[in-house]
């Protein structure tokens, strides 16, 4: 348990549908992070938010639309995927600061999306 | 960011100390050297972090030369469960948040 919860745990969608990725953090951390976990890649930063302020977009695709109404909880929201989304998509908390920081993040277990 | 250098795999017996170095030349005088550790469809998980010299906790030690363009990740005794991939970040200001993973060093441990 790393203190770090996501659901669901699998998800399988098709392309026209909407649905959302659920994180939430108990450890009191300030910032939240999104990657993306093709197979047999390695892990693709998304989103950070720090402070629920969005601080890195990594050229996302709009049909990835994240939220983060308070530093305790993140929200991926879906819509319109393709195929090639399918992957492991990884939330994670850090108690950080933008300098010099110590950054040591903290991984959920991940949801396993499969887009149909 | 600085990049990070790793070797692709390694295989290893149990019982045996497994050393996995990584080269960053690029590293800033503000950055750590964070070691995380992943197995399959799981989210990685900390093992270790210093900034110069060495550095141990119950599960690993981290050795920094001086110049800290490298740093080599040691597992003492390591055991079948330890199979995984090993990423090695290096990180802090002027990156900040932005966290490049790469493609990390598979560890094969064999009976």
């Amino acid at each position: 348990e790393t203190g770090v919860t996501q659901t669901p745990r699998h998800l399988v969608m098709g392309m026209t549908n909407k649905k959302s990725l659920k994180c939430e953090q108990h450890l009191g951390h300030n910032a939240m992070y999104w990657y993306k976990q093709s197979a047999k890649k390695p892990l693709e930063l998304m989103f950070v938010y720090n402070f629920k302020e969005q601080t890195e977009n990594n050229s996302v695709p709009s049909r990835f639309s994240p939220e983060c109404p308070n530093s305790s909880h993140l929200f991926l929201h879906l819509h319109t995927l393709q195929p090639e989304d399918s992957a492991l998509y990884l939330c994670a908390s850090s108690q950080g600061t933008p300098r010099g920081s110590k950054n040591i993040q903290y991984f959920g277990a991940g949801t396993r999306l499969s887009v149909l | 960011l600085a990049k990070t250098t790793q070797p692709i795999s390694m295989d290893s017996y149990e019982g045996q100390e497994v050393n996995i170095t990584c080269s960053h030349n690029n590293i800033a005088t503000n950055d750590y050297i964070t070691w995380y550790q992943q197995f399959p469809s799981q989210g990685p998980r900390f093992i270790i972090q210093g900034y110069k010299t060495k550095v141990t906790n119950e599960v690993a030690s981290l050795f920094i030369p001086a110049d800290r363009k490298s740093s080599t990740l040691s597992l003492p005794r390591v055991s079948l469960s330890d199979t995984a991939v090993y990423y090695c970040l290096v990180g802090g200001e002027p990156g900040g948040f932005k966290t490049i993973f790469g493609a990390g060093t598979r560890l094969f441990v064999k009976a």
